[in-house]
């Protein structure tokens, strides 16, 4: 059973570029959610995708965008990139939407934005 | 309001004696609550999770935690570190119809050869 994976593991970018970091759920899930972990904090949540729609959305401004593809994996973009979304990224897939299933969390991509 | 507060970011134990971290949560509906460890550079793992059976919660790798609802609390333990134990361990809360964890800030904990 694969778990989890995400891509890029790193990135840098430059203030004002655009980004998309990749996510495939673990096989035979259907949710997957994004977490944004600033250095020391823990994960602040982003977006969930359920079955390809948006499920669900944390305090995070509309720059931050997402997809989820039939295949159930997932896409987060974000534009115009500030100093402050230099973070670990964090994608989590789960067998079902709701709070009572387990969340499995792939090894993040480390953005850094100069 | 969910929330969750991880009394302690930094704890360190001598290798051998108990491991006991502090969680506490706030949630407005009978909640479920989880213990992920982090080691550096890598993902979030779950140790254990409480969805409403069984108050005293065994988890991987010794670690077990106890659900008490009037102190609001699920504090995690182990009777014995090891070295291996050193790593970022996180709370997090959620409800049956939420579509998120909410997450501590974390505890740190270092084991002392």
């Amino acid at each position: 059973e694969t778990g989890v994976t995400q891509s890029p593991t790193h990135l840098i970018k430059t203030r004002g570029q655009q980004v998309t970091l990749r996510c495939s759920s673990q096989s035979g899930h259907n949710t997957v959610s994004w977490y944004q972990q600033a250095l020391g904090q823990g994960p602040q949540f982003i977006f969930q995708y359920y079955r390809e729609e948006e499920n669900g959305r944390g305090n995070f401004p509309p720059r931050f965008s997402g997809l989820q593809f039939p295949n159930y994996s997932s896409e987060l973009n974000v534009n115009a990139l500030e100093l402050d979304d230099s973070a670990l990224y964090l994608c989590a897939s789960s067998l079902e939407a709701g709070g009572n299933y387990e969340q499995y969390f792939g090894p993040g991509t480390r953005l850094t934005v100069t | 309001a969910q929330s969750v507060t991880q009394l302690g970011s930094h704890v360190s134990v001598s290798e051998g004696a108990l491991v006991l971290l502090r969680c506490n949560y706030s949630s407005s509906v009978p909640p479920y609550l989880f213990w992920y460890v982090q080691y550096p550079n890598q993902g979030l793992q779950l140790l254990l999770k409480y969805t409403s059976a069984a108050t005293l919660v065994k988890g991987i790798n010794g670690f077990e935690a106890e659900f008490k609802k009037s102190e609001t609390s699920f504090h995690l333990t182990k009777p014995s570190a090891h070295m291996s134990d050193a790593a970022e361990y996180f709370c997090a809360v959620s409800e049956m119809a939420g579509n998120q964890f909410y997450f501590g800030t974390g505890t740190s904990l270092t084991v002392i050869p």
